[in-house]
């Protein structure tokens, strides 16, 4: 079965510092990969997805996120942490009619 | 872009009482749509798979009679919460995939806002 796993359920950077939250997925021919976020008491807003057509994809709000087959993983990054950044992260990965989401990842932003 | 429309955001309701939340596609057609609950600080656990036109497929665990879902059109899935009790609390939301002309694999999941219950 496909599986996700996100590393870290808390991540606190400072802001204007680099934000990085981890992504592995399970490997699948080809795999289907999405970044969500979600804000306190709201339903899931889509940042980026991957699929296939180039290894780094660029999100909504400054979001990007690398593809790397040899790790299996789809970390998302960001330049520069804003506060309004501070959510939660969730990585999925899409099958024929299921998503398999990873655990989540807190991202909390400090001024 | 694609928007689903859950309601409400919000009830409260008194235990043995049934609760039923509305999962609306507004500018697409879905033949498929997701229930997920959401427990607090946790990841998104799916409930069932609401067809359009046909029975929803739950998940291990998951009572089908206390949690029916019901899949009229393909721009409306309803989840009723059926005699509720306090452990029924949660966040419950829908999600749907837009599936015109495009492979299924990487269409998406567009979500509903959720919809906080409270059984008192």
């Amino acid at each position: 079965a496909q599986s996700v796993t996100q590393l870290g359920s808390h991540v606190s950077v400072s802001e204007g510092a680099l934000v990085l939250l981890r992504c592995n997925y399970s490997s699948s021919v080809p795999p289907y990969l999405f970044w969500y976020v979600q804000y306190p008491n709201q339903g899931l807003q889509l940042l980026l997805k991957y699929t296939s057509a180039a290894t780094l994809v660029k999100g909504i709000n400054g979001f990007e996120a690398e593809f790397k087959k040899s790790e299996t993983s789809f970390h998302l990054t960001k330049p520069s942490a804003h506060m309004s950044d501070a959510a939660e992260y969730f990585c999925a990965q899409a099958g024929f009619n299921k998503f398999y989401f990873g655990s989540g990842t807190k991202l909390n932003v400090k001024p | 872009g694609a928007v689903v429309s859950q309601h409400p955001s919000r009830v409260i309701c008194k235990s043995g009482t049934s609760v039923k939340i509305e999962c609306r596609s507004l500018d697409f057609q879905a033949t498929t749509m997701f229930w997920y609950r959401q427990f607090p600080k946790q990841s998104l656990m799916l409930m069932a798979t609401s067809n359009e036109g046909s029975k929803a497929t739950y998940e291990q665990g998951v009572e089908k009679d206390k949690f029916l879902i019901n899949h009229a059109s393909l721009t409306l899935s309803t989840l009723t919460v059926t005699s509720a009790h306090p452990e029924d609390s949660s966040f419950y939301i829908c999600s749907a995939r837009d599936r015109a002309g495009k492979s299924s694999y990487n269409s998406p999941l567009h979500f509903g806002n959720g919809t906080r219950l409270t059984v008192t």
